[in-house]
């Protein structure tokens, strides 16, 4: 199947730091989402993107589509130890129906 | 609104047992998921419904069977387990609208197969 290339595959940051993720592939999406798992929960929605170029915020985070449409990259500003849990990103690419392609995640640990 | 909810939310079972998982969702949605999540391998697509009635297979489906018989349920049965199903399984929903594809998960079921 598709591959997308989710990186960092783990990051550990102090807390009040800034992160940033990202998610390639080889092939052209018309839609990228982030999501966040908690431990022991079911991924949760952060933000969809549905343009090329697009940026997009919620509070702290903010996603772009690539131009490209190839990529999508993930930002989240002053961190704080609730923001701990595993970043996945998903595409949609034409063609597929409604199936999603995820990445494998960033697990992200904030230190105090 | 519950949003998606499955049950149970953990199980164990011994190799060749059956089970149903089932899963539920009050936002009126006309598309249904299962994955399956193993460490390091994201989320991968067992099977899904595109409305009451219907099924599809998704990108791993042996050792799988699923019915939508309402549309708000979407059960996902294993005839007989094997180890390799020990995963954590998630549903999903989303609405039918084109240009639309933001899924919405459950809280999952773990199940271990011994």
């Amino acid at each position: 199947g598709q591959q997308l290339n989710q990186s960092p595959q783990s990051m550990f940051i102090q807390e009040g730091e800034d992160v940033s993720m990202n998610c390639t592939s080889s092939s052209i999406f018309n839609t990228w989402l982030w999501y966040k798992q908690d431990p022991g929960e079911g991924p949760v929605l952060l933000i969809a993107l549905y343009k090329a170029g697009e940026l997009t915020s919620n509070g702290r985070l903010t996603a772009q589509f690539g131009i490209t449409r190839k990529d999508s990259f993930l930002n989240i500003s002053a961190s704080i130890p609730s923001d701990v849990g595993i970043y996945f990103c998903a595409g949609h690419l034409s063609g597929s129906a409604r199936q999603l392609t995820f990445g494998s995640g960033t697990q992200l640990t904030v230190l105090p | 609104n519950a949003g998606v909810t499955q049950t149970p939310k953990f199980r164990v079972l011994k190799t060749g047992q059956s089970m149903t998982l089932l899963c539920a969702q009050d936002m009126n949605h006309e598309y249904m998921y299962w994955y399956r999540q193993d460490p390091g391998m994201g989320l991968r697509l067992i099977h899904y419904s595109v409305g009451e009635g219907t099924t599809a297979k998704g990108e791993v489906p042996d050792g799988y069977n699923v019915s939508r018989l309402k549309k708000q349920n979407f059960l996902l049965g294993l005839e007989s387990a094997a180890p390799s199903q020990t995963s954590v399984y998630f549903c999903a929903s989303s609405y039918g609208a084109t240009a639309t594809y933001e899924q919405y998960f459950g809280p999952g079921t773990r199940l271990t197969v011994t």
